[in-house]
């Protein structure tokens, strides 16, 4: 069963903390991608990578950064979090070129809060 | 820009009832439109999908039609179970790229 995994389901950090949220996918997914979910305004991108080493910025990328060293594993990190960071975090995988359906295979979410 | 329109929810029904979840889309071009889920507690998953106008997606009782005329992908199902209490997202996405571009979810709770 294809699977994408976030290292953390529930995390509680202080302002100006660092965070890493990891996320580990099985399927040999060139694609790899990091949204976050507030309510009312749905899903909206902060950054994706196409490869390994390889990142663009999203929608929403102001404050966070990424890392793919391994193609299974693409990191998101909060440098100094913020309070307006607080929100679910949702790591997604999809394949690339030809066969690419358009279907992305997400994480359960990390719920971050930022006290 | 591309983006997604989603009716507000939250929709509340009664088991067996009809269920329509309007979706309509702004786009340069002609997409492929999608419907994810997620049930409490999970993350999303693809229901269904069409790629091109006319087309209809159906994925476990749920159909969508991809009407070009009216830019529009509304989700339907003709009887609705409690175990289909979920957040719906209606999803597209241009063939140039490989981003989705999600609407902001409706959430849809069935009573026995």
């Amino acid at each position: 069963d294809v699977k994408v995994t976030q290292s953390s389901r529930y995390l509680v950090k202080r302002t100006g903390e660092k965070v890493f949220l990891e996320c580990v996918q099985d399927m040999d997914h060139e694609n790899m991608f990091w949204y976050r979910q507030d309510p009312g305004l749905g899903l909206r991108l902060i950054y994706f990578s196409y490869d390994v080493k390889m990142k663009e910025k999203g929608d929403i990328p102001e404050g966070y950064s990424v890392s793919r060293e391994k193609k299974e594993r693409f990191s998101l990190i909060l440098e100094s979090a913020s309070t307006n960071q607080t929100s679910m975090y949702l790591c997604a995988s999809s394949l690339k070129g030809s066969t690419n359906t358009g279907e992305l295979f997400f994480g359960e979410g990390s719920r971050l809060t930022v006290l | 820009g591309n983006s997604v329109t989603q009716m507000e929810g939250p929709v509340t029904l009664s088991e067996e009832a009809f269920l329509t979840i309007n979706c309509t889309y702004t786009a340069t071009g002609y997409p492929s439109l999608f419907w994810y889920v997620q049930y409490p507690g999970e993350g999303l998953q693809l229901l269904l999908k069409a790629t091109k106008a006319d087309d209809k997606g159906s994925n476990k009782g749920f159909e969508a039609t991809y009407r070009k005329e009216t830019t529009s992908f509304h989700l339907e199902k003709g009887s609705v179970q409690v175990s289909d209490s979920a957040v719906y997202f209606c999803a597209l996405r241009m063939d140039s790229s490989y981003k989705l571009i999600f609407g902001s979810g409706t959430r849809l709770l069935v009573r026995p």
